[in-house]
Formats: structure tokens, C-alpha cells, sequence
């Protein structure tokens, strides 16, 4: 099976504008976790979503959101870019929804100018 | 709210050395999980325990889950440089209906040859 893809890999933004991230799960997985990894903080959990609905949401502002579609990709979005959104945002896939295994993806770098 | 803490944060050993990292959690798991991840990479699945007082060896890992189900904790035996990376644990949460994943901040582990 191939494994979790996140597009775009890479991804340099300047302040006040938004971005969207993309994350394929691995075929037969219906949750996707997302997460924003910076150093020191570890895992910052973002929000899961199972079959197109939000699970759960972790503490972050209005301006992250994400969403899910019928065939399980992932996207998220930060809209309002702010300097301190420069991070690792990591994507991680299982099949049930909770406290699965999780398979992450690459990752997709994010800096903001 | 609950709470996986992880110590050390950092570590840095000698090759040949042991080291351990333990998590513990303010209120009882269900299960406990263990990744690993290189520098540069993506947190990979290493473990789940699961029953009280479970030990669990994958070749030089050891990991143990108290019997009490709030700690946990990863022993290498005989460090090589190939384990250099940080090592997570994380736990589920009970959140409303759902549960997700609390995670520990993570230990770094660096191996001198």
C-alpha cells in the first residue's frame, strides 16, 4: 500500500496570506489527524476528521480549518498567516477514528515571511 | 485536563550505553503508544501496549506499562547511532463522545560513536 502524501512538501507564504495543505491517507483509512510540530512544542494535535466530519479539535484559532471528502483526503487550511505559523504540519492517517495507530506522512513545511 | 509527560527531554549518550525514556500520564490509559522519529522525518509507529503491567521487546526496545495504566516507559539496551531520533508516547483522551490522542512532548536522543 503506498503510504500518507502530503502536498505541497515545501511551502514558504508571507504574513496575512492563507494556505492550504493537502493530505492523502492511506487507501482504506478514513481518519485524518492533523497536526503542527514546531521545535520544542512537540505534536501540536490541530483537529481529526472521520468520514467528512470533524471529530475533534485541538486549541487553535478560527483561522486553522480543514475538512475531509468523500474519498478521505484531507485538506487544511490557515488563512491570516501569521509568523508563528512557521511549522511542520504533519498529516497522520488511521483506520479508526480515536486512539489508532497513526501513520503520518512527510509533512509539509510551511514558513512564513 | 490530562496531561503525558515525558522525561528527559533530552538525553545524550555514549554508544553502547542504555538509555530509557519514561511517560507518565495524569489519569489512566487505555493504551499507550510509542514512535520514533529521525531527524528530519516523520513520527514513525513503534508500539501499543495495552494490558496492565505488558512488557513488550523489540530486539535492543524494551517497553513496559505500569501496572497502575499512567506510565510508561522505552529502554535501549546498548545504543547505536541508528537510534538517534525523539521518541514519543502518547495516550487517548476522552474528549465528549470521542477520544483522541494526547501526545508527550517527546525525548531526544542523541548518540555519540
Amino acid at each position: 500500500k503506498a503510504g500518507v502524501t502530503q502536498t505541497p512538501r515545501y511551502l514558504i507564504k508571507t504574513r496575512g496570506q492563507q494556505v492550504t495543505l493537502s493530505c492523502s491517507p492511506i487507501s482504506g483509512h478514513r481518519s485524518v489527524s492533523w497536526y503542527q510540530q514546531t521545535p520544542g512544542q512537540g505534536l501540536q494535535f490541530l483537529f481529526e476528521y472521520f468520514s467528512e466530519t470533524q471529530r475533534n479539535k485541538g486549541n487553535f484559532p478560527g483561522r486553522f480549518s480543514g475538512r475531509q471528502f468523500s474519498n478521505s483526503r484531507s485538506e487544511m487550511n490557515v488563512s491570516t498567516l501569521e509568523l508563528g505559523d512557521s511549522a511542520l504540519y504533519l498529516c497522520a492517517s488511521s483506520y479508526l477514528a480515536g486512539n489508532n495507530e497513526q501513520f503520518f506522512g512527510p509533512g509539509t513545511r510551511l514558513t512564513v515571511l | 485536563g490530562q496531561q503525558v509527560m515525558q522525561i528527559p527531554q533530552y538525553q545524550h549518550v555514549q554508544e553502547g550505553e542504555d538509555f530509557t525514556t519514561y511517560c507518565n500520564s495524569s489519569t489512566t490509559l487505555s493504551n499507550i503508544q510509542w514512535y520514533k522519529q529521525r531527524p528530519g522525518g516523520h513520527p514513525v509507529f513503534l508500539i501499543q501496549l495495552v494490558k496492565s503491567g505488558e512488557v513488550k521487546k523489540q530486539k535492543r526496545l524494551t517497553f513496559q506499562f505500569g501496572e497502575a495504566k499512567k506510565n510508561s516507559s522505552l529502554h535501549i539496551t546498548a545504543t547505536q547511532t541508528t537510534d538517534v531520533g525523539t521518541y514519543f508516547c502518547a495516550g487517548p483522551r476522552n474528549a465528549g463522545n470521542n477520544r483522541k490522542l494526547i501526545w508527550g512532548l517527546g525525548t531526544s536522543l542523541g548518540v555519540n560513536p
